[in-house]
């Protein structure tokens, strides 16, 4: 049963434009979401993260928002450029401190 | 700035031999996570530390893989016999926390098995 869903597999956008990346979660009992990057032939590095009692957390051209309600959360980089192509995790914790991660989502960036 | 290490960075190994790997944490981490991600998959936590201390290890395919945390710093995970499905990215994190907040991940190892 996968906890954390990242459905869309692949997001490719022009230079410039927003980037939208969405996760679905199905655990209540989540109450922390972060998000990671990850290059090729590196490992993952953290990106922004939002507690479970905010609904937008933002940190220069990364902005994540929190739907609780709807179990839903989403990366939006504005402007998206082409060193932001990489792989993106959404991954969330609660109580047991344990992280869980969704499957990833590659962003491509076109010049 | 200090890193997560982890080697070897690549390693290629046939079916049934033994295979291990090695990570050094961030320096007064206490907690040390080893993961692994199968191409086009999440990351799958196998096993955690706190300190020397197994924390979970509730995915840990324990008839052939172990871990081992001895002085609660570095750490090795062992495969033996490896298989063809074992064929995956192994990552290393550690986090000065156990609240599962921002971990720290190191570069990985690249295990092909043949």
């Amino acid at each position: 049963d996968q906890q954390v869903k990242q459905n869309s597999p692949s997001l490719s956008v022009q230079e410039g434009r927003i980037s939208i990346l969405n996760c679905d979660y199905t655990n209540s009992m989540f109450d922390y979401f972060l998000w990671y990057k990850k290059y090729p032939a590196e490992g993952p590095t953290f990106l922004i993260s939002i507690s479970s009692i905010k609904d937008k957390n933002e940190d220069g051209r990364f902005t994540v928002f929190l739907n609780k309600s709807a179990k839903h959360l989403s990366l939006h980089i504005v402007p998206s450029q082409p060193g932001d192509s990489a792989v993106y995790f959404c991954a969330a914790t609660g109580a047991n401190s344990k992280l869980t991660f969704g499957k990833g989502i590659t962003l491509s960036v076109r010049p | 700035e200090a890193e997560v290490a982890q080697s070897p960075r690549y390693k290629i190994t046939e079916k049934s031999q033994a295979v291990a790997f090695w990570c050094d944490p961030i320096s007064g981490h206490a907690t040390l996570y080893w993961y692994r991600q199968i191409l086009g998959q999440g990351l799958e936590l196998l096993v955690q530390f706190q300190d020397e201390s197994v924390v979970d290890d509730s995915q840990l395919p324990k008839d052939r893989f172990s871990a081992e945390r001895l002085k609660g710093v570095d750490s090795t995970l062992k495969i033996q016999p490896a298989e063809l499905g074992d064929s995956a990215m192994y990552l290393c994190a550690s986090s000065p926390s156990t609240g599962g907040e921002e971990q720290y991940f190191g570069p990985g190892t690249r295990l092909t098995v043949t």
